[in-house]
């Protein structure tokens, strides 16, 4: 039969916008979350991590929130640029009886797509 | 870079076959994960193994098998090889587990 590729979610800005990127996850024992940017022909690229017993991380003009009531996650960039440009996904990860193991589960991904 | 290592980058082989995808993890890292991107199923988690030990299986087929040597590098066996098996196979590799995952470029393998 005909298979159906993944309708990714896509966010278009202008260049120096800020961005924000969305994702819900499902498994409410997830304590670890990353996010990753995939550029086409490259493997996932990692971008910032939050673990669950914080709301709010910062790195270099990324910032990653977790609403952990309504399981949200989000990241932000600031003034994004053409070179952001890429597929970003969250993905999640449950330390099972204390001791992590690395199984992460991935969202779907959304499509940023930056114009100069 | 990540210094995630994967070979060979692009693989093509008929229905029925049997290939090695092959992965050298970072220095120092002690955890590697087997993980499959297709079109229509996304990024999908397939296996995990910590310091030569199996320590995580997501959906991964009968028909697939992997190892983890004492040097720490690990190869995924894909057999019986059909086309819906087409995707991108990318190898992780980690400190420990529920730590920062680095990622190689992956291995594209196309079955005709």
């Amino acid at each position: 039969g005909e298979s159906v590729g993944l309708h990714l979610p896509t966010l278009s800005v202008q260049e120096g916008d800020n961005s924000i990127i969305n994702c819900a996850y499902s498994n409410s024992a997830s304590d670890y979350f990353i996010w990753y940017k995939q550029e086409s022909g490259k493997g996932p690229q990692f971008i910032i991590d939050i673990r669950s017993n914080m709301d709010k991380r910062q790195g270099q003009r990324v910032t990653v929130l977790l609403n952990k009531t309504v399981k949200h996650l989000s990241l932000q960039i600031a003034a994004t640029q053409p070179g952001d440009s890429a597929v970003y996904f969250c993905a999640e990860n449950e330390s099972a009886g204390g001791t992590s193991y690395g199984k992460l589960t991935f969202g779907q991904g959304t499509i940023l797509t930056v114009h100069p | 870079d990540s210094g995630v290592t994967q070979t060979p980058k692009h693989l093509i082989t008929a229905t029925g076959q049997r290939v090695t995808l092959r992965c050298s993890p970072r220095s120092g890292d002690l955890s590697v994960y087997w993980y499959q991107q297709s079109l229509d199923q996304g990024l999908q988690f397939l296996i995990q193994y910590y310091n030569g030990e199996e320590r995580a299986k997501g959906n991964i087929l009968e028909r697939f098998s992997a190892q983890q040597f004492p040097d720490l590098h690990s190869e995924l066996n894909l057999s019986s090889l059909e086309l819906g098996d087409s995707a991108l196979y990318f190898c992780a590799s980690s400190f420990g587990g529920g730590t920062e995952a680095f990622f190689g470029q992956g291995t594209r393998l196309t079955v005709v």
